[in-house]
């Protein structure tokens, strides 16, 4: 099994600033990578696919980028919506596996 | 517009078997990819298991012996079946399109206790 290893666990951010997380898989997943938010009470959103593509929707304050073993995810100029955990997925293999999870907070 | 939504009793005995259902809309069963994951309380995302469009199955290896996922083209329905259930499959349960999970249910809370 794919392991993916998400950092931080969480993130303490001020509005208006830039945060990046990222997450390294055990092995090769040629950028099957997608980012998913998640605020409480409610299901995952996908915000990006294969690394980098944006989801119909996904504002252009988030990006991911990577390839190989390691990736990131930025928020730019964090806003309070954006309050949430966020999660990434290697979607390359079965069984398909998830980061551990990033809770961001705002200062 | 693509729609999921899951259904199923939200207390389960321990040892017992949970059954839930996944009704989707706006796309066919036939030509997307049905995905089941959960979330125990206050911790992480796992995935469960897998339906293909052409209706093959794949599990994940540390639920293999007790999940079970099968679908009904014709009501547009997918089908999750666990036995043996235990506290900890206490979760919300989700069910999720195609390889990438671009649209989820709402998620069922199941909680296993006597």
């Amino acid at each position: 099994d794919i392991q993916m290893t998400q950092s931080p666990p969480s993130l303490s951010a001020s509005l208006g600033d830039k945060v990046t997380i990222t997450c390294q898989a055990s092995q090769n997943i040629n950028k099957y990578i997608a980012w998913y938010q998640q605020k409480p009470g409610k299901a995952p959103r996908l915000l990006i696919r294969y690394t980098s593509t944006l989801e119909s929707g996904t504002p252009s304050r988030f990006s991911g980028s990577g390839s190989g073993r390691d990736y990131s995810f930025s928020i730019s100029n964090v806003e309070s919506e954006d309050i949430a955990s966020y999660y990434c997925l290697q979607y390359v293999n079965l069984p398909f596996t998830f980061g551990s999870g990033t809770k961001l907070e705002i200062k | 517009q693509v729609q999921l939504k899951e259904s199923g009793p939200g207390l389960v005995q321990p040892s017992q078997t949970l059954s839930l259902t996944c009704t989707v809309a706006g796309f066919s069963l036939t030509s997307y990819n049905v995905h089941w994951v959960r979330q125990p309380p206050g911790k992480g995302l796992e995935w469960m298991g897998v339906i293909w469009n052409t209706g093959g199955t794949r599990y994940n290896s540390a639920l293999k012996s007790r999940l079970s996922i099968s679908k009904d083209t014709s009501k547009s329905q997918v089908f999750l079946k666990m036995n043996s259930l235990q506290t900890e499959d206490t979760a919300t349960y989700y069910c999720a399109r195609d390889n990438y999970f671009d649209y989820w249910g709402q998620g069922v809370m199941v909680t296993v206790s006597s």
